[in-house]
């Protein structure tokens, strides 16, 4: 286990829906990454923040966005869903910005119907 | 553009035999890549990582290979058994904004 959690694990919505996913990071570490995975892909960037702030962004469209609290826990919002959202949303912890490895959580199934 | 690749999307290999994945990447800036193995409702799960400025490193089981040359990353696994079977991703790091980029993955079917 890499001691970082990802809630909920499963989730339909429906298209034009907001839907707001949770990731508590492995203790000690200030950093969080967000990926999402569609089926049969390789994980995609979409966002990084550190220390609460937003710290580098992949080529995801603004209703995707993000938050970081004082504990380092994240959320991942979505807005205005769309059919190609369904995907496994992946939330990665590391120790800091520059540090390399990334430990994932198990992620969260979106289903957009 | 960015993209990292994989060139055999199903590796089936038998038990007890060695298995070799490979991986392309096109980004002269990474400065560290790391192979992940993802099993069936899991998370990527970290195996091994290696940095530009080495060609080779070894873990339990597993070998990673650089060839800055070719752009070229292999992943060995030795005596390869039941549980290895996953989809295995490399990943490269931008050293310039620590983006990483993961490729699509591979199947690694372990054959009893």
């Amino acid at each position: 286990e890499t001691g970082v959690t990802q809630s909920p694990t499963h989730l339909i919505k429906t298209r034009g829906q907001q839907v707001t996913l949770r990731c508590s990071s492995q203790s000690g570490h200030n950093t969080v990454s967000w990926y999402q995975q569609a089926l049969g892909q390789g994980p995609q960037f979409i966002f990084q923040y550190y220390r609460e702030e937003e710290n580098g962004r992949g080529n995801f469209p603004p209703r995707f966005s993000g938050l970081q609290f004082p504990n380092y826990s994240s959320e991942l919002n979505v807005n205005a869903l769309e059919l190609d959202d369904s995907a496994l949303y992946l939330c990665a912890s590391s120790l800091g910005v520059g540090d390399e490895k990334l430990f994932f959580g198990s992620g969260t199934q979106l289903s957009v119907l | 553009g960015e993209s990292v690749g994989l060139h055999l999307p199903t590796l089936s290999v038998q038990e007890g035999d060695n298995s070799i994945i490979n991986c392309a990447y096109s980004n002269s800036a990474s400065d560290y890549f790391i192979w992940y193995k993802q099993e069936s409702g899991k998370g990527p799960q970290f195996i091994i990582d290696i940095r530009s400025n080495m060609d080779k490193r070894q873990g339990q089981r597993v070998t990673v290979l650089l060839n800055k040359t070719v752009k070229h990353l292999s992943l060995q696994i030795a005596a390869t058994q039941p549980g290895d079977s996953a989809v295995y991703f490399c990943a490269e790091r931008d050293s310039g904004t620590y983006k990483y980029i993961f490729g699509t993955g591979t199947r690694l079917k372990v054959l009893a």
